[in-house]
């Protein structure tokens, strides 16, 4: 089955810095690959997604960037603030409906 | 329209003692799932559904059983409850995207 490794575990930035988050996957038929985020004490909500059709996609200050090649994608968060201070996880799914499978997830901290 | 309802959000248990998680979805989703979150584990899933009437095993199924009997509910028993069930619950429906509940935090002494 698919296996998504994720790093780092934990990520503390200085407020305005950058941060990058790495994930691989195994199943070179995964094409779907979204990150999810994860505020203390409350549910995983979807913060961008990519299709193997595209090599990098953007909202505002977050960003996503897909290598089919070598089977890594990276979430990209620029600006950093406070309220970026989460639980980030990545995630690869072969196809629509097909099961998602999870990195271990990344503790961001974002200091003043 | 409330998306992804799950009961109870907390719940303590006896080891040995059973119970059920229910999960409800008014946004007609087809695909529902159970995972559970442990620390530094990430999220593990437990089953899920492909629609109506069929379930099937997901990375971690042992001591868990599931129905789904109607589409928009999908139920997550434990027969016997272990202390290595103490955990998260985390019950989601997809359309394109998951869209996860609130979490049924189950503690069992």
């Amino acid at each position: 089955g698919e296996n998504v490794e994720q790093h780092p575990s934990t990520l503390s930035v200085q407020e305005g810095d950058s941060a990058v988050i790495k994930c691989t996957y195994s199943d070179s038929a995964s094409n779907y690959f979204p990150w999810y985020k994860q505020e203390l004490g409350k549910r995983p909500q979807l913060i961008i997604d990519i299709r193997s059709n595209v090599g990098e996609k953007k909202d505002q200050r977050i960003a996503v960037t897909l290598n089919k090649t070598a089977k890594h994608f990276s979430l990209h968060i620029t600006e950093t603030q406070p309220e970026d201070s989460a639980v980030y996880f990545c995630a690869s799914q072969p196809y629509p409906g097909n099961k998602l499978t999870f990195g271990t997830g990344t503790q961001l901290k974002v200091e003043l | 329209n409330a998306g992804v309802t799950q009961t109870p959000k907390f719940r303590v248990l006896k080891t040995g003692q059973s119970m059920t998680l229910l999960c409800a979805q008014d946004m007609n989703h087809e695909y529902m799932y159970w995972y559970r979150q442990d620390p530094g584990m990430g999220l593990r899933l437990i089953h899920y559904s492909v629609g109506e009437g069929t379930t099937a095993k997901g990375e971690v199924p042992d001591g868990y059983n599931v129905s789904r009997l109607k589409k928009q509910n999908f139920l997550l028993g434990l027969e016997s409850a272990a202390p290595s069930q103490t955990s998260v619950y985390f019950c989601a429906s997809e359309a394109g995207e998951l869209f996860f509940g609130e979490g049924s935090r189950l503690t069992v002494l």
